[in-house]
């Protein structure tokens, strides 16, 4: 079946660190890519998408290419902030369902 | 401001009680969810709706009940048949079901006691 894997935190860096969060989905066809943050106490918002093979989404400083030969969706960032400080989550869209990651939190330090 | 209003933040109840949360969004939107969040599991889908008068189960309706009366809302029963109800319960909508943009309330913390 449809299936999303992120890797386990809680990731922890100082401020301007560079990020990297790695996920990784299992799927038929080309399903649609996304990465949703929530921060705390919220509900969680749309970050990026991308609906096919080889491009890139981003938004506030993150990105995220679309990997079909690797199948994998790694979210980035050059410069991180306290304020990124949240729990960030990949998920897969096949048919009209979307399919969540474990989310990974990443706790930036000043 | 649009957006999506669940109440309430906090629940507690007592074993085999039934408890409904409500979901009421002013989007305008086709489609809505309600999805459960367990630490370290994500989110799971209970149920969805793509329509008004319409609805479908998730990956996890055993022991949950919706309705869809009304465009703008999507309320959840957590019956007593649910087995382990206590989680962070949240409800989502987007424009209609063919998109992966779907907007979160807050979310309700249900504790069974």
């Amino acid at each position: 079946g449809n299936s999303v894997t992120q890797m386990e935190g809680p990731v922890t860096l100082s401020e301007e660190a560079f990020l990297t969060i790695n996920c990784t989905y299992t799927a038929t066809g080309y399903p649609s890519l996304f990465w949703y943050v929530q921060y705390p106490g919220e509900g969680l918002q749309l970050l990026l998408k991308a609906t096919k093979a080889d491009d890139k989404g981003s938004n506030k400083g993150f990105e995220a290419t679309y990997r079909k030969e690797t199948t994998s969706f790694h979210l980035e960032k050059g410069s991180v902030q306290v304020s990124d400080s949240a729990v960030y989550f990949c998920a897969l869209k096949k048919g009209n369902k979307l399919v969540f990651g474990a989310g990974t939190i990443l706790r930036v330090k000043s | 401001d649009g957006g999506i209003t669940q109440s309430p933040k906090y629940l507690f109840r007592k074993e085999g009680q039934n408890v409904t949360l409500s979901c009421e969004q002013n989007l305008n939107h086709d489609a809505m969810y309600w999805y459960r969040q367990d630490p370290g599991q994500g989110l799971r889908l209970i149920y969805y709706s793509q329509i008004v008068n319409d609805f479908q189960k998730g990956d996890i309706a055993e022991g949950y009940s919706v309705s869809r009366e009304k465009k703008e809302s999507f309320p959840l029963t957590v019956t007593s048949a649910q087995k382990n109800p206590t989680a962070f319960y949240l409800c989502a909508s987007s424009v209609d079901s063919d998109t992966g943009e779907l907007f979160f309330g807050e979310g309700s913390r249900l504790t069974v006691l």
